[in-house]
């Protein structure tokens, strides 16, 4: 079972509208949750960190957090074309759990192509 | 802020040569510092953890003894590639991470591109 898992899409939206994109993981024990945003050839950058469950928003950036069903989801308001590109959910577990070093686990990413 | 660096941005070697990648934290201190490999298509893999001053923690299935980790200052980690293969061209991107900064958040560097002929 893979321990964080998102749809590998592509999810097409139009421009202008709401995308959203999931992520579910497996170890309970999971504090902090992260998207990436990481364009064609070039490394991730952070978007989003949440580590509380509801919801954080960020401009036109929205993360949702629910541990109990162990669910992790980005909205994106008012989509625009330079928003395309692949989305990388990721999770820490505790240091004491891991072995130290805040590792990340990421998932295999959700490509998202906002169409004019 | 939270600005790390890497250097170089892409390099080509020819096989059984050894390559070193520098990765910089520039305006803040990094107490930990992670390398990961992308293949195309693919997610990052983590292959290592450093802290600074001590030794690094290798992944599973990674051979410490080929891929050389160096933490030595707050700002600078070193990833040498010894000895490479083709099969070692990749995608390596460096992290950075400060609990004084933010509690676990890591901060990418640029990636390098490395080709081995």
């Amino acid at each position: 079972q893979k321990e964080v898992e998102q749809n590998s899409g592509p999810l097409s939206v139009p421009e202008g509208a709401i995308a959203s994109l999931n992520c579910t993981y497996s170890d309970r024990v999971s504090q902090s949750f992260f998207w990436y945003r990481q364009y064609s050839g070039k490394s991730p950058e952070l978007i989003m960190s949440i580590y509380s469950n509801g919801d954080k928003e960020d401009g036109r950036f929205t993360a949702q957090l629910n541990k109990a069903s162990q669910y992790v989801s980005l909205l994106i308001r008012d989509s625009q074309p330079s928003d395309s590109a692949t989305y990388l959910c990721a999770v820490t577990a505790p240091p004491s759990v891991t072995g130290g070093g805040n590792k990340l686990t990421f998932g295999t990413g959700t490509q998202l192509k906002v169409e004019l | 802020g939270a600005v790390v660096s890497q250097h170089p941005s892409r390099v080509i070697c020819k096989s059984g040569t050894s390559v070193k990648i520098e990765c910089r934290s520039l305006d803040f201190q990094a107490t930990t510092m992670f390398w990961y490999r992308q293949f195309p298509k693919q997610s990052l893999m983590l292959m290592a953890t450093s802290n600074e001053g001590s030794k690094a923690t290798y992944e599973q299935g990674v051979e410490k003894d080929k891929f050389l980790i160096n933490h030595a200052s707050l700002t600078l980690s070193t990833l040498t590639v010894t000895s490479a293969h083709p099969e070692d061209s990749s995608f390596y991107i460096c992290s950075a991470s400060s609990p004084i900064r933010s509690s676990y958040e890591q901060y990418f560097g640029p990636g390098t591109r490395l080709t081995v002929t």
